[in-house]
C-alpha cells in the first residue's frame, strides 16, 4: 500500500466555520507533511511531523492548526479562515532520515478548500 | 538551502525524448537532486534522485553535470501522460524540509 489518503476531496466553509481536512498513510513512515497550493504555482511547505512530534511550522497563521494523533494520521484544523486561504491542500508523508526508501515524499490527491 | 532554476515552459513532440535542465549551482556536497512532477490536478509525484552519479529508471534518466551545478531530467520517449510541471529540488537525505520551486511545465505535442 503505497497511498496516502486524503478526506474530504472537495470542502467549502464559511469564515466562521471550524472543519478538519485528514490524511492518513499506511506505509509505516515516519514524517507527515502538510502543503497548500494555489492555482498556477508550486506547492509551499506548511508543516512537518516526525515521529508524531512537530518538527516544522513555516510560520503558519494560527487559524491553521496541525494535529497528529498517531503515525497514520494528520489533521488539519481550520478555523475562521479568510477567502484567501481557497487552496488545495496536500498531504505527504517519507521514510526521510532513515537508512530505508529512497526518500521520496508521497503525496496524497489534496483537498480542494474554498472559503466563502 | 539551494536554489533551482529551470525553463518555465517546455514543448517536446510525442515520442521524442524531453530533455529538462536545472540550474543548481548553490547545491552543497550532501544534497542529492530530486525531481518529482505534478500532473493537473493530481498530487506531486516522485521521479528520481542523484548525487552525483547519473541514474535511471524505469520512469526516465537523470544526467548530473561533474560539477553538480546543474543536471537534466530525461523522459526518453515522451507520451502524452507526461504533460505536468516537473520540479527539480536538492535536498539533503536526512533532511525533512522538502520545498519546491516554479518548476518547468511541459506540454507533449501530439
Amino acid at each position: 500500500d503505497t497511498e496516502v489518503t486524503q478526506t474530504p476531496k472537495h470542502l467549502v466553509m464559511g469564515m466562521t466555520n471550524k472543519k478538519s481536512l485528514k490524511c492518513e498513510q499506511h506505509m509505516g513512515h515516519r514524517a507527515m507533511y502538510w502543503y497548500k497550493q494555489k492555482a498556477k504555482k508550486p506547492p509551499e511547505l506548511m508543516f512537518v511531523y516526525s515521529y508524531e512530534k512537530l518538527s516544522i511550522n513555516e510560520s503558519v497563521p494560527s487559524r491553521f492548526s496541525p494535529e497528529c494523533p498517531n503515525s497514520s494520521l494528520l489533521n488539519l484544523h481550520l478555523h475562521a479562515l479568510q477567502p484567501e486561504d481557497s487552496a488545495l491542500y496536500l498531504c505527504a508523508s517519507s521514510q526521510r532520515g532513515s537508512d530505508t526508501g529512497t526518500g521520496e515524499l508521497f503525496f496524497g490527491e489534496g483537498s480542494r478548500l474554498t472559503v466563502l | 538551502d539551494a536554489k533551482t532554476t529551470q525553463p518555465t515552459s517546455m514543448d517536446c513532440a510525442e515520442g521524442r525524448a524531453a530533455n529538462l535542465p536545472c540550474n543548481h549551482s548553490t547545491i552543497s556536497g550532501n544534497e542529492y537532486v530530486y525531481w518529482y512532477r505534478q500532473i493537473h490536478s493530481q498530487g506531486p509525484q516522485y521521479i528520481i534522485h542523484g548525487l552525483k552519479n547519473n541514474e535511471t529508471n524505469e520512469m526516465a534518466s537523470l544526467i548530473i553535470t561533474e560539477d553538480r551545478k546543474s543536471s537534466t531530467l530525461i523522459l526518453p520517449h515522451a507520451t502524452l501522460r507526461d504533460t505536468a510541471v516537473y520540479y527539480c529540488t536538492p535536498l539533503n537525505f536526512g533532511n525533512e524540509k522538502l520545498t519546491f520551486g516554479t518548476g518547468t511545465r511541459l506540454t507533449i505535442i501530439p
